[in-house]
C-alpha cells in the first residue's frame, strides 16, 4: 500500500507563479525525495531530505519537511509552462530500503 | 551516461500469452528495481536487486510473475500467462546505493502493457 497522500491531487496555475504541494506520511522515515513525471515518461528525482533536516533548496525548488506532523512540502517558484508534470514523494521508512511513492499531485502550469 | 534503457516501449498481447519486460540499468548501479504504475494502484515496487541478487521479491503479485538477473548490465520480468489484469505500465529503475543510504534511482521510460 502507499505510503504517502499528496495534497493537491490536480494544481492549475498560470505562468510566473508560485506551486505548493504537500505530502504527507504515516510511519517514522529515513528520508523523503521527490520525483516529477512527465507524460508518457519515466520518474525523475528532483531532490531529497534528510529526516534531520527540514529545509532543502535546488535551484527553483524549495522541499520542507515536518517529522512531527509527518508531512513535507515542494514548493515551485516562478513556475514555466514546461515544470507541467506530476509530481511525487516517495519515503523511505525507517529500517527498510526501499521507495514508497505517494498518489501524486498533477500540476498544470498555464502559459 | 546513458540511463536506463528498457525495452519495448508499448506491448500489446492477448490473454494467456508469455510477455518478457527487458531493462538494462545504468552502468556501475549496483541496485536495480521493477515498478508497476496503475491508476488504480499508484506505483507499487514488484521487486529489487542488489549486485544480480534478488533481494525481495514481495511485492510479486503472483506465481505468473518473474524476474532474473543474469549480469550487472540485464534485467527481465516476465508474465506467463499474461491476465488482461496485467495491463499497466511497468517501470525499472536503478541506483548506486539503496534508498536508505539516501541514494536517488533513475528510472527508464517505461514499458506500456496492454493485455487484450
Amino acid at each position: 500500500s502507499q505510503q504517502g497522500e499528496e495534497d493537491p491531487q490536480a494544481l492549475s496555475i498560470q505562468e510566473g507563479e508560485n506551486a505548493t504541494m504537500n505530502c504527507s506520511y504515516k510511519t517514522s522515515i529515513n528520508n523523503l525525495q521527490w520525483y516529477r513525471q512527465n507524460s508518457g515518461r519515466g520518474l525523475v528525482h528532483l531532490i531529497l531530505i534528510r529526516s534531520n533536516e527540514r529545509e532543502k533548496h535546488s535551484g527553483r525548488l524549495r522541499v520542507t519537511l515536518d517529522t512531527s506532523k509527518k508531512s513535507s512540502s515542494l514548493l515551485i517558484t516562478a513556475s514555466r509552462a514546461a515544470d507541467t508534470a506530476s509530481y511525487f514523494c516517495a519515503t523511505v521508512q525507517t529500517g527498510a530500503n526501499n521507495l514508497f511513492f505517494g498518489t501524486g499531485t498533477r500540476l498544470t502550469v498555464i502559459p | 551516461d546513458a540511463g536506463v534503457i528498457q525495452s519495448p516501449r508499448h506491448e500489446v498481447t492477448e490473454m494467456g500469452q508469455e510477455v518478457t519486460l527487458r531493462c538494462k540499468p545504468i552502468s556501475g548501479h549496483d541496485y536495480l528495481f521493477w515498478y508497476r504504475q496503475t491508476m488504480m494502484r499508484g506505483l507499487e515496487l514488484l521487486i529489487y536487486f542488489n549486485n544480480n541478487v534478488p533481494i525481495d521479491d514481495s511485492g510479486m503479485p503472483e506465481d505468473r510473475f518473474s524476474a532474473k538477473m543474469p549480469n550487472a548490465s540485464f534485467s527481465n520480468l516476465k508474465i506467463q500467462p499474461s491476465e488482461p489484469r496485467d495491463s499497466a505500465v511497468y517501470f525499472c529503475a536503478s541506483s548506486r546505493g539503496t534508498p536508505y543510504s539516501n541514494q536517488p534511482q533513475h528510472f527508464g521510460d517505461g514499458t506500456r502493457l496492454s493485455i487484450l
